[in-house]
């Protein structure tokens, strides 16, 4: 089967740092990616890591040990406008099968 | 650049009665088409998808189906709505297939 974890809700304080954990358990894996939902929005695209290693796009980055079946998204400098749920989503192979996403993180940054 | 349009953005449909969702996609050919169901707070349900006109794969066994009349539309319905459909529905598109773009949703309310 295809499972992914992550915590279902964090909370942080505004300009900390925050780590959303995603381990998984699918069949085939080509890729992680992660998606930012807003309450009400659609989700957005966020990274994408394909190769062990870390991501960095401004304040997120994103890590993936395919070892460990382990990725993370690592959001620096906490905003308000970060209060959103955090989707990790699985690839699991070069062709069209669709991404397997996780349940979601709600993510709430507090003054 | 690319575009995803849906509509409407919000229906209130009584139970028992038919179901339409459109999604349109602008600026590219040949995508892979989904749809996707969230309840309230809840993870994204993959409900179909599609790699080309007339080919859909069901991922959960319900009274909906969709249909992809042509290269960059895609359509979800119902003939008969139950209480349980209720739901926010996503529209997405890739072609780079670990990169999904979503539409901006249609919230259902089955009354």
């Amino acid at each position: 089967g295809q499972s992914l974890e992550q915590p279902s809700e964090v909370t942080a304080v505004e300009g900390a740092i925050v780590q959303i954990n995603c381990t998984y358990q699918t069949s085939g894996f080509y890729g992680l990616s992660w998606y930012q939902q807003h309450d009400g929005g659609a989700p957005t695209f966020l990274s994408y890591n394909g190769l062990d290693g870390l991501e960095e796009t401004g304040r997120f980055s994103s890590f993936l040990s395919r070892s460990d079946s382990y990725g993370y998204l690592l959001l620096q400098e906490l905003q308000m406008k970060d209060s959103a749920s955090y989707f990790c989503a699985v690839r699991s192979d070069s062709g069209n099968t669709p991404l397997v996403f996780g349940k979601g993180t709600r993510l709430s940054v507090i003054a | 650049s690319q575009t995803i349009h849906q509509w409407p953005a919000t229906l209130v449909q009584p139970v028992g009665s038919p179901l339409s969702l459109e999604c349109t996609v602008e600026g590219t050919s040949n995508p892979n088409l989904y749809w996707y169901r969230q309840a309230a707070g809840r993870g994204l349900q993959l409900l179909f998808y599609s790699v080309g006109i007339g080919q859909i794969s069901s991922e959960v066994p319900q009274n909906l189906s969709a249909s992809r009349p042509q290269d960059r539309q895609f359509i979800l319905s119902s003939k008969k709505l139950l209480l349980s459909d209720s739901g926010f529905y996503l529209c997405a598109w890739s072609d780079v297939h670990y990169e999904q773009y979503f539409g901006p949703g249609t919230r259902l309310t089955v009354t």
